[in-house]
């Protein structure tokens, strides 16, 4: 069975720091390009950034080029966001997913960014 | 960006009944080498991540019954679910995996 679990999702200030990670089993982590997208409470999917399977290429939404930092370890099968400078409307539901198409996604896991 | 326009935002439909949820994409989706459209389809119920209904427009994903179909016309994409199940209730988004940045549809509310 396939999981994907996100953790370090949390409540900071605007301007603050947090990194998410991804941990995941029952896939061949390296054979997936992977992903983050974001979901607002009671809003709509936005796609952040994505990985390749050998980490050397990344893309972001233009919204967090700079401030987010996707990174990924082929050994212990995880990824890691590296967001900084959040900004309020960076708040929402990170979910890691895993596929070209999008095949497999986790539970999710809350990022709220208020002073 | 690619945007992607689903209509309508919600609907209610029986039990036992055809739901039929529309997106329209502002740019071509398919390369011209190829006769895929890059459209995925999701279903998102209550508490739940996104799960992938279709791929290609109309390729089923592993487990997702033959009640779920897609089809095509130009830069107009639908999701067809027969006979309603409650199951079903749920909302759906469709999404263009053709051009970065990903870009998802509102979404649709599916009600009974």
């Amino acid at each position: 069975e396939v999981q994907l679990v996100e953790s370090g999702g949390a409540v900071v200030q605007p301007g603050g720091s947090l990194r998410l990670s991804c941990e995941t089993s029952g896939l061949s982590f390296g054979n997936f390009t992977m992903h983050w997208v974001r979901q607002l409470p009671g809003k709509g999917l936005q796609w952040v950034c994505l990985i390749n399977r050998d980490g050397t290429t990344t893309h972001y939404i233009e919204s967090v080029k700079g401030r987010f930092t996707l990174s990924r370890d082929n050994v212990k099968n995880s990824l890691s966001l590296q967001m900084n400078s959040l900004r309020p409307d960076d708040s929402g539901l990170y979910y890691c997913v895993a596929g070209g198409i999008f095949d497999h996604w986790g539970q999710g896991n809350l990022v709220t960014v208020s002073s | 960006d690619i945007v992607m326009t689903q209509s309508p935002d919600s609907l209610a439909v029986s039990l036992g009944e055809r739901a039929t949820i529309n997106c329209e994409s502002s740019h071509t989706v398919a390369f011209e080498s190829s006769d895929k459209n890059y459209i995925a389809w999701y279903q998102q119920r209550t508490g739940q991540p996104p799960r992938l209904l279709l791929y290609w427009a109309s390729i089923r994903e592993s487990g997702v019954p033959d009640r779920f179909s897609g089809s095509e016309s130009g830069t107009t994409f639908s999701l067809t679910i027969t006979n309603l199940q409650p199951e079903d209730v749920a909302v759906y988004y469709c999404q263009q995996y053709y051009a970065i940045p990903y870009t998802f549809g509102q979404g649709t509310k599916l009600e009974i």
